[in-house]
């Protein structure tokens, strides 16, 4: 299986920082890499697609960039709502899998 | 648009079996995949396989290959996911999720758009 991981595994920031979170994949993967939102008691909520891709309906604070094995998402300035953990995953293989998350929290 | 409601949360014991059902309204069926994704208490996400109902081809994770079984039925536009052995370490919130592709400069490309609310599943004696 290809293995994803993900730094910092949290982070405190205010609102208004950027924020950039990091994915990496243990083999090239192109740009098969999805981003989700995930707040407590919810279902995760995809946020970016084909790695810079933005889904339908997401603020464009969000933002995805890499290719290969090396990823970011960031945040242009963070909002009160985006207090959440975020995952990384990988769709190059049929095999999916997804990073271990990063825990966004107020600072 | 297209909506997964999943049946209700359950309390099993270890060594019995699972099954979850996932119904799909809106949209067509058989034109997306299913996948299965599990997380734990206090965890994070896990992929634990798919199916395409058009084909009813399955495909699973390594970790829970010989130990789940995904299944769809066409006619009632319903997916199934069925886990068994259970053990304690299988209480999890389990999803079912759209799992669709999209073109993206002349690419296919994979992701979840539409998730369930989730299953409880609690294992204990």
């Amino acid at each position: 299986d290809i293995q994803m991981t993900q730094s910092p595994s949290s982070l405190s920031a205010s609102v208004g920082d950027r924020v950039t979170i990091t994915c990496r994949a243990s083999q090239s993967i192109s740009s098969y890499l999805n981003w989700y939102q995930q707040k407590p008691g919810k279902a995760p909520k995809l946020l970016i697609y084909a790695a810079s891709s933005l889904q339908s309906g997401v603020p464009s604070r969000f933002s995805g960039s890499g290719s290969g094995t090396d990823f970011t998402l960031t945040i242009s300035s963070l909002q009160p709502e985006d207090f959440a953990t975020y995952y990384c995953q990988q769709s190059y293989s049929t095999l999916n899998t997804f990073g271990p998350g990063t825990k966004v929290d107020i600072k | 648009q297209v909506q997964l409601v999943q049946s209700g949360a359950e309390v099993k014991k270890p060594g019995s079996s699972v099954k979850v059902s996932c119904k799909a309204s809106g949209g067509t069926f058989s034109s997306y995949a299913i996948s299965w994704v599990r997380q734990a208490p206090g965890q994070g996400l896990e992929w634990m396989g798919r199916i395409i109902p058009i084909l009813g081809i399955a495909n699973y994770a390594q970790k829970f290959q010989g130990r789940v079984t995904i299944t769809a039925d066409k006619s009632t536009s319903t997916a199934y996911m069925e886990l068994s052995s259970l053990r304690s370490e299988d209480t999890a919130v389990y999803y079912c999720v759209r799992d669709i592709v999209v073109v993206v400069a002349a690419t296919d490309y994979y992701y979840m758009d539409v998730w369930g609310k989730g299953t409880t599943v609690t294992v204990s004696s």
